[in-house]
């Protein structure tokens, strides 16, 4: 079945250094990839969304391409703020249009 | 945008009890989902529909019924809670022609004592 592996747990990071969340990916079918952010207390909400093999698809500073050769959808910043700690999660949509999450990767920012 | 509800946003119950959990959305989506979220786990996949009267096992399916009533409304059913059901539940609903993007609800707080 169709599977999503993530930069599992915490990663910490100083504020102003550069963020990068790995995501590799599983699939037989579509491959749709997107990158959900939570924020403490609230429900994921999409950050960003692809499907275009080597095309860079940008969204609120975050950045990332989908490398269909490589099976992977990495998620960048090239400065991490204070705001942008919270929990991030890789999905792929699949076969019968069912979602399938990675198990999430925390980012802690810190001055 | 989306809009997506949840009732009750808290729950306690006691072992063996019965519960449901409520979703609604108003955006005429086709599909509609119910996740759980565990540290360590992340989101999973408990069942999923299709459109009124349909129902799609997930991934972590076991101690869990649903039911979709009509477009707008998807229900979760723990007929016998455990405590091992204590969880943060999200619904979730979207359309095929978004990719099936995910928009979701507020999400309940379980807690089988």
């Amino acid at each position: 079945g169709d599977s999503v592996t993530q930069t599992e747990g915490l990663v910490t990071l100083t504020e102003g250094l550069p963020v990068m969340l790995n995501c590799t990916y599983q699939t037989a079918y579509s491959t749709f990839l997107f990158w959900y952010v939570q924020h403490l207390n609230e429900a994921p909400k999409l950050l960003l969304k692809s499907s275009t093999d080597n095309k860079r698809t940008e969204h609120q500073g975050f950045h990332a391409t989908l490398h269909k050769s490589s099976s992977s959808f990495h998620l960048q910043k090239s400065s991490a703020q204070l705001s942008d700690s919270a929990l991030y999660y890789c999905a792929l949509t699949g076969g019968n249009y069912k979602p399938t999450f990675g198990k999430g990767t925390s980012l802690v920012v810190h001055p | 945008e989306a809009a997506v509800t949840q009732s009750p946003r808290n729950k306690v119950t006691v072992t063996g009890g019965n519960v449901t959990l409520s979703c609604r959305q108003t955006n005429s989506h086709n599909y509609m989902y119910w996740y759980r979220q565990d540290t360590g786990h992340g989101l999973r996949l408990i069942h999923y529909s299709y459109g009124a009267g349909n129902l799609q096992i997930g991934d972590v399916p076991d101690g869990y019924k649903a039911t979709r009533t009509t477009q707008e409304d998807f229900f979760l059913l723990l007929e016998l809670a455990s405590p091992s059901q204590t969880s943060l539940y999200f619904c979730a609903s979207s359309d095929f022609r978004d990719w099936v993007e995910q928009y979701f609800g507020p999400g309940t707080r379980l807690t089988v004592l």
